[in-house]
């Protein structure tokens, strides 16, 4: 198994711009999340999905869409990125809970200028 | 609103001491408390984690007390190694019920020198 996987590993932006960053996993999890991470701060969870066609938000959800068509993909889109979207972006997944054992990414380093 | 604090920021300990981790949490609710350990560069992982059914877990040299009647939890290792030294992060569940997911304590770096 290749557990979670995340595309791009890093990524510069310019202001306004938009992208995509992909995730996938391959254990057949229901639950799957999106976090940020900034320097001195924890993990801030963005937007989290219990499974396929079912997304909610977290704590810091804005300027963030996700959808989840298949158990497999978790993608994250920024809309119109600003620098203060500059940070390490990590996706996890989890068997069916959030209290189930997380397994992450490797990350997507993102700087917007 | 419902959080985790996490103390010390920073903690720096001699090879063979023990080190211990301190996170309170404000929602009497929550019943998971995860340790993860994010070396530099990497994602985190989890080393262990607690469940409100108990008071003490113990692996090795790491164990988690829970003390859900102060609401707080800590990590403890024991004969501390260099390869010890990383980022330590708690987590609790928190939220209301049917939208609970972790919220994240800021992290203490442990630096454990030889």
């Amino acid at each position: 198994n290749a557990g979670v996987t995340q595309t791009p590993k890093f990524q510069v932006l310019k202001t306004g711009q938009s992208m995509t960053l992909q995730c996938a996993q391959d254990m057949n999890h229901e639950y799957m999340s999106w976090y940020r991470q900034d320097p001195g701060m924890g993990l801030r969870l963005i937007h989290y999905s219990v499974g396929a066609g079912i997304t909610d938000q977290g704590e810091v959800p804005n300027g963030y869409n996700v959808s989840r068509s298949t158990t497999e993909d978790f993608p994250l889109r920024l809309l119109s990125a600003a620098p203060s979207q500059t940070s390490v972006y990590f996706c996890a997944s989890s068997d069916r809970a959030p209290e189930d054992t997380q397994y992450f990414g490797p990350g997507t380093r993102l700087t917007v200028l | 609103g419902e959080n985790v604090e996490q103390h010390p920021s920073t903690l720096s300990v001699q090879e063979g001491d023990s080190a211990v981790i301190k996170c309170t949490y404000s929602d009497s609710a929550s019943n998971y408390f995860p340790w993860y350990k994010q070396e530099l560069g990497k994602r985190p992982q989890l080393i262990i984690d607690i469940r409100s059914n108990v008071g003490e877990k113990k692996d090795q040299r790491i164990a988690v007390t829970l003390n859900k009647t102060a609401k707080h939890f800590s990590l403890h290792i024991t004969e501390t190694q260099p390869e010890d030294s990383a980022v330590y992060f708690c987590a609790a569940l928190l939220g209301d019920t049917g939208r609970r997911a972790l919220t994240f304590g800021s992290g203490t770096r442990l630096q454990v020198q030889p």
